[in-house]
């Protein structure tokens, strides 16, 4: 079956870290860029971190320098480790699966992360 | 702020015709393709109309998108209560190199 699955998200203080993970399964996961898009509860989607296929990064204002999206092929897997959280980091979390320049055609059930004291 | 601009709701009575706008700039919509999502309550965005108005696998033809210059929409034609959800736009950000969203805007079926 063609999927994504994340996880890794939970409870984590102001200031901490979490790594996110995400497993695709049923498709050639390296010949595809992923992204991650967080939504607050109650609110809108947010474009979070794209890795293309050659591993080249990119990431919004909001979190770059705090977060590091990366890849392993060998594993059919995608990472979104994050820095120096705040409380408005506080979202679920989706990978997804990039046909072309932010055509998402997959995506994940997301895994929520929690910042708070 | 989102960088593309929907209403925030829309509403209308089962089998008619709604349109759902998404206002963005060269940067996005003028110069790289519009995606459309839509997300049940409690659930992950689904794709429902990409390349401006391409259906996907799957989709019923009661969706359509379309564009003009930096300014795009989604028409649902035949309405039913099962539409009900959010929806949202997206392109990809010339300037800001990345993905932009809509804020998404949420479909009552009156």
């Amino acid at each position: 079956e063609v999927q994504l699955v994340e996880s890794g998200g939970g409870l984590v203080q102001p200031g901490g870290s979490l790594r996110l993970s995400c497993a695709a399964s049923g498709f050639t996961f390296s010949s595809y860029d992923m992204h991650w898009v967080r939504q607050a509860t109650g609110k809108g989607l947010e474009w979070v971190s794209a890795i293309g296929t050659a591993g080249d990064t990119y990431y919004p204002g909001s979190v770059k320098g705090r977060f590091t999206i990366s890849r392993e092929n060998a594993k059919n897997s995608l990472y979104l480790q994050m820095n120096s959280l705040r409380a408005g980091d506080t979202a679920v979390y989706y990978c997804a699966r990039d046909i072309g320049r932010g055509y998402f055609d997959l995506w994940g059930r997301g895994t929520l992360v929690t910042v708070s004291s | 702020q989102s960088v593309l601009t929907q209403p925030p709701s829309v509403s209308e009575a089962p089998r008619q015709r709604v349109t759902i706008s998404c206002s963005g700039s060269s940067s996005n919509i003028g110069n790289n393709a519009v995606n459309w999502y839509q997300q049940l309550p409690g659930k992950a965005p689904k794709l429902l109309i990409y390349y401006d108005d391409l259906l996907p696998s799957g989709v019923s033809d009661r969706f359509s998108g379309s564009k003009s210059g930096t300014s795009a929409s989604l028409a649902i034609s035949g309405l039913q209560s099962e539409d009900e959800a959010d929806y949202y736009c997206a392109a990809w950000d010339d300037r800001l190199n990345g993905v932009v969203f809509g804020g998404g805007t949420k479909l009552t079926v009156l």
